[in-house]
């Protein structure tokens, strides 16, 4: 079965540069969340759309924006990079609310490994 | 502003022994709460997803209970097995929005 996909897997920066995550929610999937995990952290939620539209917002630096496209692929962009942004960022996708009787399921995609020099 | 508390933080165990695993949340109004299983620098497994309405779910050696009224839930573990070593996470889903928060996780190790 199709999974979520997130690429890169791996990106390393340098301070201040930018950053651009992908994340591409299994077919059909109309939801997408975005998380930072910091070591030894659980998760922290970030942003996440429904149907292109941005749902929900969490910790998310004003440094971050992100958005969802029209084939419902999601991309995060950071800018002006700091050291703590050095994370796990993980996408994860579901079918949202108004369908399959309203589980709401996330399926979390492998994650990107951001390192910030 | 919901919060999720997951205890024990560390858990270690010989092989075959049952083991529960818990979390709670201060609000009660969920849409639903997850379990997921994470192995090191790796992404999260869904094990498990209990809709509000519900009292538990289960999955092979797997059982995860919900009391929403006192806002907690509990991942039972049948015949802990060394495979079954990760960090184990909750994840509540409140209604009103899409935000999902995290607890800090369990992590098991299980003693060949």
């Amino acid at each position: 079965a199709a999974g979520v996909i997130q690429s890169p897997r791996h990106l390393i920066k340098e301070k201040r540069e930018t950053a651009t995550l992908k994340c591409y929610p299994i077919p059909r999937h109309d939801t997408v969340y975005w998380y930072q995990q910091g070591p030894g952290q659980d998760p922290q939620f970030l942003i996440s759309f429904y149907e292109k539209m941005q749902s929900d917002k969490g910790s998310i630096p004003d440094r971050f924006s992100a958005q969802q496209f029209s084939d419902y692929h999601s991309e995060l962009n950071m800018s002006s990079l700091e050291l703590g942004d050095s994370a796990l960022y993980f996408c994860a996708s579901s079918l949202g609310l108004r369908l399959a009787g309203g589980l709401n399921e996330q399926f979390f995609g492998p994650g990107t490994r951001l390192t910030v020099l | 502003k919901q919060e999720v508390t997951q205890i024990p933080a560390a858990l270690s165990v010989p092989e075959g022994e049952n083991l529960v695993l818990n979390c709670s949340f201060t609000d009660s109004a969920i849409y639903n709460l997850q379990w997921f299983r994470q192995d090191p620098g790796k992404g999260l497994t869904s094990l498990l997803l209990i809709q509000s309405s519900q009292r538990e779910q289960t999955s092979g050696r797997l059982n995860a209970s919900l009391d929403k009224s006192s806002g907690r839930s509990t991942l039972y573990i049948a015949a802990s097995q060394p495979g079954d070593s990760a960090t184990y996470l909750c994840a509540v889903f409140n209604t009103g929005g899409f935000k999902t928060i995290f607890g800090a996780g369990t992590r098991l190790f299980v003693k060949a």
